[in-house]
């Protein structure tokens, strides 16, 4: 069965510097997602993508994150310079178009990456 | 904004005791509703989605959810779990048209043998 894979599954940076995690959607997928999970709290959405633009982004979504899909296969998440409080797990997420043509359908979930900043 | 409460946060129960975990959700449009688990160590999963008509969704192992617009519910039953069963349970909620996913805080099920 075909899944979302992330990389790497841990990551830890010290304050300040860029990160870039890795995902690599379902092959046949067009919608690509980021969200996060921050140790004791809710998965919140980051961004969605769509067509090599954003489709959708929340407001923690601020100019020092920034996504991208470099090639047919990858889609990254950038964070520019690390805070302290942007530590949580990063869930990458995938989903196809839907039969309404609408990204309606059910968002497949990679494993995450766990970003530790110091 | 949307947004979504699970009012369980742990929940202990005995295998083949039966399970409602609660979901209401907060939004001022069509929505579309989904139940996800994640067992421990692996990813988040679907267990059951519902988008339109008829209110009572069937989801995998077992697993049914119940659609209530005018409480604005959606919630998670099994009538008889499984130790496999233990895990973190989330609803999430979608406004239609929309892409970003809202998630509840979760609620983590314990099933003793």
């Amino acid at each position: 069965e075909p899944e979302v894979t992330q990389t790497p599954s841990h990551q830890v940076t010290q304050m300040g510097q860029e990160v870039i995690l890795r995902c690599v959607p379902i092959s046949n997928h067009l919608y690509f997602y980021w969200y996060r999970q921050i140790l004791g709290q809710k998965v919140e959405f980051l961004v969605s993508f769509y067509n090599n633009e954003i489709s959708e982004k929340s407001e923690i979504f601020d100019d020092q994150f920034s996504v991208e899909r470099p090639d047919g296969s990858n889609f990254t998440l950038k964070i520019r310079s690390t805070k302290l409080e942007d530590s949580a797990m990063y869930f990458c997420a995938s989903s196809n178009l839907g039969t309404s043509g609408r990204a309606g359908n059910e968002q497949f979930f990679g494993p995450g990456t766990r970003l530790t900043v110091l | 904004a949307q947004s979504v409460s699970q009012h369980n946060h742990h929940v202990i129960l005995s295998e083949a005791a039966s399970l409602e975990l609660g979901c209401n959700y907060s939004y001022g449009g069509t929505v579309n509703l989904f139940w996800y688990v994640q067992y421990p160590g692996q990813h988040l999963q679907l267990l059951l989605k519902y988008f339109s008509g008829d209110p009572l969704v069937k989801g995998i192992k077992g697993f049914e959810a119940e659609f209530i617009k005018s409480k604005f519910s959606f919630n998670l039953r099994k009538p008889s779990v499984q130790w496999s069963d233990t895990a973190e349970y989330f609803c999430a909620v979608k406004g239609a048209g929309r892409r970003a996913l809202t998630f509840g805080s979760g609620t983590r099920l314990q099933v003793q043998p």
